[in-house]
């Protein structure tokens, strides 16, 4: 498959409980991001991968644990979540995150509702 | 702090009929800017960015650092255009792409 897949693409969890969304990217690229999309609200930037090393956590929660084995893949780890962290997770990834063209390819999503 | 406006949550107009997405932003540098799209059930992906001077599917981006604006324009809107578009920038030598919250267009037959 090519370009970049998440799992799942739906998913509802307890405050309790522990889950993690995942990401793969087939296109070759050095850099992968999380987004966080949720209603009436720009797409806010998580967490930046540059190979394989963590150059960006935008103030988030550690509830939140993002993980890049290699580049090619991308997990975000969910832990005691909030009712408020209910929204669209998007992944992206991208050629290489410094000197950046500006193009990611993103995902289409994993919908997490926290109940 | 950068920051992307992006004004209107709508704007509907009718085929044929100019269109103009308005987009503003914030910040002291140089920063590159673009234009994501999201057709209904497809991804987030680029439609063009200013650097490139390019018009893609009719559609133009002019930067105007006077106003700090790059809105997204194109003359004769058609129906296949409706879709959410997204104005975005790159604070320089940075690689985080900030999002402004989006406008849906809706192209009326």
């Amino acid at each position: 498959e090519t370009g970049v897949t998440q799992t799942p693409r739906h998913l509802v969890m307890g405050m309790t409980n522990k889950k993690s969304l995942k990401c793969e990217q087939h296109l070759g690229h050095n850099a992968m991001y999380w987004y966080k999309q949720s209603a009436k609200k720009p797409l806010e930037l998580m967490f930046v991968y540059n190979f394989k090393e963590q150059t960006e956590n935008n103030s988030v929660p550690s509830r939140f644990s993002p993980e890049c084995p290699n580049s090619s893949h991308l997990f975000l780890h969910l832990h005691t979540l909030q009712p408020e962290d209910s929204a669209l997770y998007l992944c992206a990834s991208s050629q290489e995150a410094a000197a950046n063209t500006g193009e990611l390819f993103f995902g289409e999503g994993s919908r997490l509702t926290v109940l | 702090a950068q920051r992307v406006t992006q004004p209107e949550k709508l704007l509907s107009v009718f085929k044929g009929a100019p269109v103009e997405l308005k987009c503003n932003y914030s910040y002291s540098g140089s920063p590159e800017l673009f234009w994501y799209v999201q057709y209904s059930r497809q991804r987030l992906q680029l439609l063009l960015r200013h650097i490139s001077r390019e018009s893609i599917k009719g559609f133009t981006a002019d930067l105007n650092k006077g106003e700090t604006s790059f809105h997204l324009k194109k003359p004769f809107a058609q129906e296949e255009d409706s879709a959410m578009y997204y104005c975005a920038l790159i604070p320089d030598s940075s690689y985080k792409l900030i999002f402004g919250s989006g406008t849906r267009l809706l192209v009326r037959p």
